[in-house]
């Protein structure tokens, strides 16, 4: 069975720019959640869809979107790319309502920006 | 606000020799506290959930236990391949379906 997969691994952009992240969850997996890592603040839950509505959100501004679809594939969008957004952006699937338990992480997208 | 301190920031052991990890909290009526296993260039394992104080959970050289205040990974005759970062995360009654993590520790095992 395949994983959780992410794309692109890697992105390089400008401040001010945008960007969009795809997240294709574990088939049969309703459930895909967003998070961001990074060195200072360590892992940090960004947003979760559940058959393509937004069920939790975390504290993050609205320059931060996502969305999900249909099949249950999910992209995040980051909107004006500040220096601070450089991070690692992991997704992660489920397929019950227990969702911190049962969640399976993607390797994540790695983001730099410049 | 509800937080999680995890410490140490990293910790080298020897194979074999046991050792702890630790997760102070601070949240506000706690509804569980999760223990993740993270390897370089992959995303979080889960590993445990505890839910309330005096709650143990195993898991081969891994034993986790929970007070009021604070977690313990407890690790025992560690190998290698145990050589992860760990992170700790809470979940609270306000935020309920938010998860709090901790910066994690950088555990590496010497053969």
């Amino acid at each position: 069975k395949a994983g959780v997969t992410q794309t692109p691994r890697y992105l390089i952009k400008t401040r001010g720019q945008q960007v969009t992240l795809s997240c294709s969850p574990i088939s049969g997996h309703r459930s895909v959640s967003w998070y961001q890592q990074t060195p200072g603040q360590g892992l940090q839950f960004l947003f979760e869809y559940f058959s393509e509505t937004q069920r939790n959100k975390g504290n993050f501004p609205g320059r931060f979107s996502g969305r999900q679809f249909s099949n249950s594939r999910s992209e995040m969008n980051v909107s004006t790319l500040e220096l601070g957004d450089s991070a690692l952006y992991l997704c992660a699937s489920s397929s019950t309502s227990r969702l911190w338990e049962t969640q399976y992480f993607g390797p994540g997208t790695r983001l730099l920006v410049l | 606000e509800d937080q999680v301190t995890q410490s140490p920031e990293a910790l080298r052991l020897q194979e074999g020799e046991s050792s702890s990890l630790n997760c102070s909290y601070t949240v506000s009526g706690l509804r569980g506290l999760f223990w993740y296993r993270q390897d370089p260039g992959k995303g979080p394992e889960f590993l445990f959930t505890l839910y309330s104080a005096g709650e143990e959970k195993e898991k081969e050289r891994l034993k986790a236990t929970l007070t009021k205040k604070e977690s313990f990974l407890h690790i025992t005759a560690p190998k290698p391949e145990d050589s992860a970062t760990y992170l700790c995360a809470v979940q609270g009654q306000t935020g309920a379906n938010n998860l709090f993590f901790g910066t994690g520790t950088r555990l590496t095992v010497i053969p």
